[in-house]
């Protein structure tokens, strides 16, 4: 059982709107940034988010992040098929010194 | 340019000890801020992080498995090695190393991965 909470499936027709949710507690979540993770099958995870609302270079400004208190939320418009991937939230946990990972939501794109 | 190669054995027989490398290029596991990261994704799993070697040689580990794992690092060959002790079945995985590069808080750079099984 993974320390963050990620639904474990979220969908939505091409061209809208989805939202991810990552939950936690106060322990790690607490003053501590989440960043966000693509993983497509057969290739390295890909990071869209840090700090908790940052994107890397290079990622589209179709992919944001927030966080408020002790959850956080990805969110992806205008979703295209190439979107269909496994997101998973992933932060650094100050207080147990051990990187912590939600257990991932499988996108799909009707 | 950034990149982590993982390299090590496919097949690893139960008690057996696997030790992966994590070679490196576009930086150097010396300069300040610079960390690396294990991760690994049983088949069908979720992500699971395993441990983590700073710039400065400290060292942090998955408090679950700490007992079985070694993380080291050899900056004259840019390579970061994991050692993990007594594989099971359940070790069958994909290992991945990845960057982080304080204070930025993300995983940034990832290698493609490499495949271990252990049969049963």
């Amino acid at each position: 059982q993974s320390v963050l909470t990620q639904p474990p499936s979220v969908s939505a027709a091409a061209g809208q709107k989805v939202t991810i949710s990552c939950s936690g507690t106060s322990s790690n979540f607490g003053n501590n940034y989440i960043s966000w993770y693509q993983h497509l099958p057969g290739t390295a995870p890909k990071l869209l988010i840090y700090d908790n609302d940052k994107r890397p270079s290079g990622i589209p400004d179709r992919f944001s992040g927030s966080k408020s208190g002790t959850s956080a939320t990805l969110g992806i418009t205008g979703l295209q098929t190439g979107d269909e991937a496994d997101y998973y939230c992933g932060t650094w946990d100050g207080s147990l010194s051990t990187w912590v990972f939600g257990g991932g939501t499988k996108l799909t794109v009707l | 340019q950034v990149t982590l190669r993982e390299s090590g054995p496919a097949l690893v027989k139960p008690t057996q000890t696997l030790t992966l490398t994590c070679t490196v290029s576009g930086f150097s596991l010396s300069t300040s801020g610079m960390c690396v990261s294990w991760i690994r994704q049983p088949p069908g799993k979720a992500l699971e992080w395993l441990a983590r070697i700073d710039w400065d040689d400290d060292k942090y580990y998955n408090t679950s498995l700490k007992t079985r794992l070694t993380i080291s690092k050899d900056t004259s060959k840019n390579q970061v090695v994991l050692i993990m002790t007594y594989m099971d079945p359940v070790d069958t995985a994909t290992y991945y190393c990845a960057r982080y590069n304080i204070p930025a808080t993300g995983l940034d750079y990832w290698g493609q991965g490499t495949l271990v099984t252990v049969p049963s």
